[in-house]
């Protein structure tokens, strides 16, 4: 069973931010966050990862609960080519055992 | 049951020598995927097969990186004439399908270009 928890399914309108929650209460102290999303028929991409302090890139933020047991994705301006399915995991770095990608929530960005 | 098992574990080759890495996925799973993680870095999707269609190679490095996926089982992940940059570690991923479906990672291949 997979370390994390995320709702289904998410919509979001075109040009707003998609928050996407990730629950991960069982995290160890030295597992990062990690988010991907994955667009039909293509591999997983990376968007973003995190130990405590919140992150930002080009592509998002990523907003994690100071007891680290949830963490938000955010996408600040959602576009069509957003949606997508996005997987949130815990992980060791360059420590894989066990680690798997849950079903994560499929986020469907709407005019 | 058996889970994603990968060979080498670790692998030292020098720079410009070829190196196969080899995955045998989950019996059944018909979605295979590979990744690398450099050091500090997050997983870099390389392939991805799925079923008998033509893989998604569009997170292959260069040109000198290859895989192939013999009878929608095993796969192997070639790199030809290594360059240092190429160090990290290649995991491999398979899945029940596509989309949704939970990957399960083998424990990957440490492989360091000296």
């Amino acid at each position: 069973d997979a370390k994390t928890t995320q709702p289904t399914s998410m919509d979001c309108a075109e040009g707003r931010a998609a928050n996407l929650p990730c629950n991960h209460s069982t995290i160890s102290g030295n597992e990062y966050v990690y988010w991907y999303r994955q667009i039909h028929s293509q591999g997983p991409q990376y968007i973003i990862h995190g130990l405590k302090n919140n992150e930002t890139n080009e592509m998002a933020s990523l907003i994690i609960t100071e007891d680290r047991k949830s963490s938000t994705l955010i996408l600040p301006h959602a576009t069509l080519r957003d949606t997508a399915v996005y997987y949130c995991i815990v992980m060791i770095p360059y420590n894989n055992n066990d680690m798997r990608f849950g079903a994560g929530t499929r986020l469907t960005v709407k005019p | 049951g058996a889970g994603v098992s990968q060979s080498p574990s670790n692998k030292v080759t020098e720079k410009g020598k070829d190196v196969e890495l080899r995955c045998d996925p989950i019996s059944g799973h018909t979605a295979l995927y590979w990744y690398r993680q450099s050091l500090g870095q997050g997983l870099e999707f390389l392939i991805y097969f799925q079923g008998n269609s033509a893989p998604d190679k569009s997170g292959l490095p260069s040109d000198r990186f290859s895989a192939e996926r013999t009878g929608g089982s095993v796969s192997t992940l070639t790199i030809q004439r290594t360059q240092q940059e190429d160090s990290a570690v290649y995991l491999c991923a398979s899945s029940l399908g596509g989309l949704v479906y939970e990957q399960y990672f083998g424990p990957g291949t440490r492989l360091t270009v000296t």
